[in-house]
């Protein structure tokens, strides 16, 4: 199957810093990438779906000022938290679908966010 | 979204197959039944898909009841390496992108 990379695979920040992940698509074009949250011993949550060359689609009571999206090209979407606070701290993890996959969604590893 | 119901967990043995079911009475005509599965610590894994008829593929098969409303994921052997949270989503064919709605998955603990 295609390829998904994250990175930062872990990242520990300050309160009040903003940190920016990467989620590439390493071997076919992704014309959507998703973005998901998932919180110790939950479910994964759907944060927002983007589409090449548009702007991000967020899901209910997610905060496109605070969560912010961009899928500049068609291997590679970025996630930045703006200003982290603790209660950001969670595994969030990246997903991608090509013209021809929406049958089958590509994830990341996932990249570990801890807020101090 | 339709929701599909699993139970919190399973446990088998390994190198015996497994059932896993999934209740989703609310299924559109356009719902595709997909499963993943998530070991710990990682990204989900895509394992089969169905629309209407039963799927076969390397990993595992899928048996999708005749009125829809319910389907079973079978792993025919389970190793270690098949512990994790599988989970049974239902994806709106009428949608352009396949966004995908996670429930609580059901976790298999596979015994040596």
């Amino acid at each position: 199957g295609a390829v998904v990379s994250q990175h930062p695979s872990r990242v520990i920040c300050k309160s009040g810093t903003s940190v920016k992940i990467e989620c590439r698509s390493l071997d076919f074009q992704a014309t959507t990438m998703f973005w998901y949250r998932q919180f110790p011993k939950q479910s994964l949550m759907l944060m927002a779906t983007s589409n090449e060359g548009s702007k991000a689609t967020y899901e209910q009571g997610v905060e496109k000022d605070k969560f912010l999206i961009n899928h500049a090209s068609l291997t590679l979407s970025t996630l930045t938290v703006t200003s982290a606070h603790p209660e950001d701290s969670s595994f969030y993890i990246c997903s991608a679908a090509g013209r021809s996959s929406y049958n089958e969604q590509f994830f990341g590893p996932g990249t570990r966010l801890t807020v101090l | 979204d339709a929701k599909t119901t699993q139970p919190n967990s399973m446990e088998s043995n390994e190198e015996e197959p497994v059932h896993l079911p999934c209740n989703h009475s609310t299924i559109s005509g356009t719902d595709y039944i997909h499963w993943y599965r998530q070991l710990p610590s990682q990204g989900p894994e895509y394992v089969i898909h169905g629309l209407t008829s039963n799927v076969n593929n390397r990993m595992a098969s899928l048996a999708i009841a005749e009125d829809r409303k319910s389907s079973t994921l079978i792993l025919h052997r389970a190793t270690l390496r098949d512990a994790a949270v599988y989970y049974c989503i239902l994806r709106s064919g009428g949608t352009s992108y396949g966004k995908l709605t996670f429930g609580q998955g059901t976790i298999l603990t596979v015994h040596p």
